[in-house]
């Protein structure tokens, strides 16, 4: 069964600005990830963040962990074109379970 | 760094047809290796994992099975395809089952 979910399921922006996508998940991580799949292809790991951590970064993206709230978000500055793809958070305890995504589309 | 290979890309079968999806690994040893399902604009579902040669954990009941006859192979089979396979399916590997995860490229299959 899937832990987290994203919020939104799409997201539409202009190139240039921020976008930031939310997961939320129900029980306890040792930690969070973020991946990208471009349409028909497989997905790509972004970054990690442990449960200890609260904030971490890797070029322009930018995430962030509240386990009290159980929740993640990722933010991406200055959006490119190329950053159109969806994302999915994917929580690690056990095991490892994925969301359904967020679809993002940024237009030049 | 692992690369993870999968063939075919693309698959069309009539229902009832057999299946055999391959899945291979480089630049690692001793891999978990996983199988997941994704639905059109859907997530991932896992389908199968294994944390050794000849050891196979099923995650949801279906008419597809898994083997792992080496360190770095992985294959997705199915004696008898249902419409209800369609889908795109994508092998990972990682060292642990929580840590991160490398995936291959996907095979997209149209049972029709």
């Amino acid at each position: 069964s899937q832990q987290g979910e994203e919020d939104p399921q799409a997201l539409s922006i202009q190139e240039g600005e921020n976008a930031t996508m939310n997961c939320s998940y129900k029980t306890s991580i040792n930690n969070l990830q973020w991946y990208r799949q471009n349409s028909g292809r497989g997905l790509v790991h972004l970054i990690l963040i442990r449960s200890n951590e609260r904030e971490k970064h890797s070029g322009r993206l930018r995430v962030t962990l509240d386990t009290s709230k159980k929740s993640s978000s990722l933010l991406i500055t200055a959006s490119r074109a190329a950053d159109t793809a969806s994302y999915f958070c994917a929580t690690g305890y056990n095991d490892m379970r994925f969301g359904a995504g967020t679809r993002l589309t940024v237009k030049p | 760094s692992q690369t993870i290979h999968q063939w075919p890309a693309t698959l069309v079968q009539p229902v009832g047809s057999p299946l055999s999806l391959e899945c291979t690994v480089e630049g690692t040893s001793n891999p978990n290796l996983y199988w997941y399902r994704q639905a059109a604009g859907r997530g991932l579902q896992l389908l199968f994992y294994s944390v050794g040669i000849g050891q196979i954990s099923s995650e949801v009941p279906q008419n597809l099975s898994a083997s792992r006859p080496q360190d770095r192979q992985f294959i997705l089979s199915s004696k008898k395809l249902l419409l209800s396979d369609s889908g795109f399916y994508l092998c990972a590997c990682g060292q642990t089952l929580q840590e991160t995860q490398y995936f291959g490229p996907g095979t997209r299959l149209l049972v029709l």
